[in-house]
């Protein structure tokens, strides 16, 4: 069974605090990992890591992925009470398909 | 325009009631997906569509009947729903990575309906 872990399931910051969230994977046929933020409704796409060791950078946001390790790791930077959201990691295992298993997601609390 | 909308944004309904949760995109996607989500846990995968065409159906019951009357739209029709159905239902789209040569590509969410079951 395709399995998502990520932790912690929650952290609180304060603002300007560097923080990193971790993602782990078993899925068969892996294609690719995605992060979602999610605040009220929908998940936002944040990035899309399909190679080792590439970072990915979007201003305070950054992430890598470790293909022979299975995991990833998303690091916000200088946070802001607008980084208050749930992390979300999913693991994309559908072939031309998505079929994204997702992670129970990190709630981060950033405190002014 | 990364946008999926979905529509109604909130929907109470009785468990003899039929009512139907719409989803559009225009951005040419060929892949759409029907997720739910509890309050507190993770969307969880119900149903696939590629090219109009159902390719997942992740074990959901009868009570809920996707279809995807074209490219654009996707809908899910509701039918003797129970309350344990509450949740928010979230529409999400994606290029079919066959079109893009293998290349993966990202799936965006719609705000998603939140549903009540009475």
């Amino acid at each position: 069974e395709d399995k998502v872990v990520q932790s912690p399931l929650s952290l609180v910051v304060h603002e300007g605090d560097t923080v990193t969230l971790n993602c782990s994977y078993e899925v068969t046929n892996f294609r690719s990992l995605l992060w979602y933020k999610q605040e009220k409704k929908a998940p936002t796409f944040l990035f899309m890591l399909t190679s080792s060791g590439i970072e990915k950078k979007s201003g305070r946001l950054s992430s890598i992925l470790d293909k022979k390790e299975l995991f990833s790791i998303l690091n916000i930077t200088a946070t802001q009470t607008g980084d208050s959201a749930i992390y979300l990691c999913a693991a994309n295992s559908g072939g031309s398909n998505y079929k994204l298993t997702f992670g129970k997601g990190t709630l981060l609390t950033v405190n002014p | 325009d990364t946008e999926v909308t979905q529509t109604p944004k909130h929907l109470v309904m009785g468990m003899t009631n039929k009512k139907s949760l719409k989803c559009e995109q225009h951005m040419g996607h060929r892949a759409m997906y029907w997720y739910k989500q509890k309050a507190k846990k993770p969307p969880e995968l119900m149903f696939v569509y590629s090219y109009e065409k159902l390719s997942i159906n992740e074990s959901v019951p009868s009570r809920f009947s996707p279809e995807c009357p074209n490219s654009s739209l996707l809908n899910l029709h509701l039918h003797a729903l129970q309350p344990e159905d509450s949740a928010l239902y979230l529409c999400a789209s994606s290029q079919d990575s066959v079109i893009r040569n293998g290349w993966d590509t990202e799936a965006f969410f719609g705000q998603g309906t939140r549903l009540t079951v009475v």
